[in-house]
């Protein structure tokens, strides 16, 4: 039974760049769900995808943007990078929009230099 | 006030001991309610889930006091493999985001 797999591992990006990183959930999940996490801190909400649309955001600014495919895999752009975007970027899946129990992959440690 | 808020700690315990974290929570809408473990640099895992009754799984029981906002988690007779941070989280919307509280790390000593 696959886990949640995510891509890249690491990945170091500079200022004003672009980044985009991918998910895939875990067998028989539909719903797919972004955070962040900074150092010392607990993971934060970005946004939720099901059937293939965002459903829910939290407090982050439009620069952070994301997609679901058919296959229920996702993907997490962040444009124009700032310094402060570096932390460990969670994927985590569920099965449907109302069931609370989320399974977490290994994470993409973002380095913006 | 934050939406989930714990004692960061770090708690030092010997083995064997008993320890006990707890968390408070700001919304009275919250439904869900969870423990994670979470390894250094690793992903969070989810540890148990907590139900207003109660629960208990081996060494770690959970309790959730609605009226209070209150949860706890006890670990009795601590192992080393126990060291770790311990979140906290909410689930409080229909789409079933979860709202994380920062830890509480635990290290236990031989």
């Amino acid at each position: 039974d696959a886990g949640v797999t995510q891509s890249p591992t690491h990945l170091i990006k500079t200022r004003g760049q672009q980044v985009t990183l991918r998910c895939s959930p875990k067998s028989g999940h539909d719903t797919v769900s972004w955070y962040q996490q900074a150092l010392g801190q607990g993971p934060q909400f970005i946004f939720q995808y099901y059937e293939e649309e965002e459903r829910q955001r939290g407090n982050f600014p439009d620069r952070f943007s994301g997609h679901q495919f058919p296959n229920y895999s996702s993907e997490l752009n962040v444009n124009a990078l700032l310094l402060g975007d570096s932390a460990l970027y969670l994927c985590a899946s569920s099965l449907g929009v109302g069931y609370y129990e989320q399974y977490f992959g290994p994470g993409t440690r973002l380095t913006v230099t | 006030r934050k939406e989930v808020e714990q004692d960061p700690g770090p708690f030092n315990v010997p083995e064997g001991a008993t320890v006990a974290f707890n968390c408070t929570y700001s919304n009275s809408a919250s439904q869900s309610f969870f423990w994670y473990r979470q390894d250094c640099r690793k992903e969070p895992k989810l540890l148990m889930s907590v139900y207003s009754s109660g629960n208990e799984d081996g060494r770690f029981t959970a309790q959730l006091n609605r009226a209070s906002q209150y949860i706890s988690l006890l670990i009795r007779d601590s192992k080393l493999s126990d060291s770790a941070t311990y979140l906290c989280v909410v689930g409080s919307s229909g789409y079933s985001t979860l709202t994380f509280g920062k830890g509480t790390m635990l290290l236990v000593s031989p």
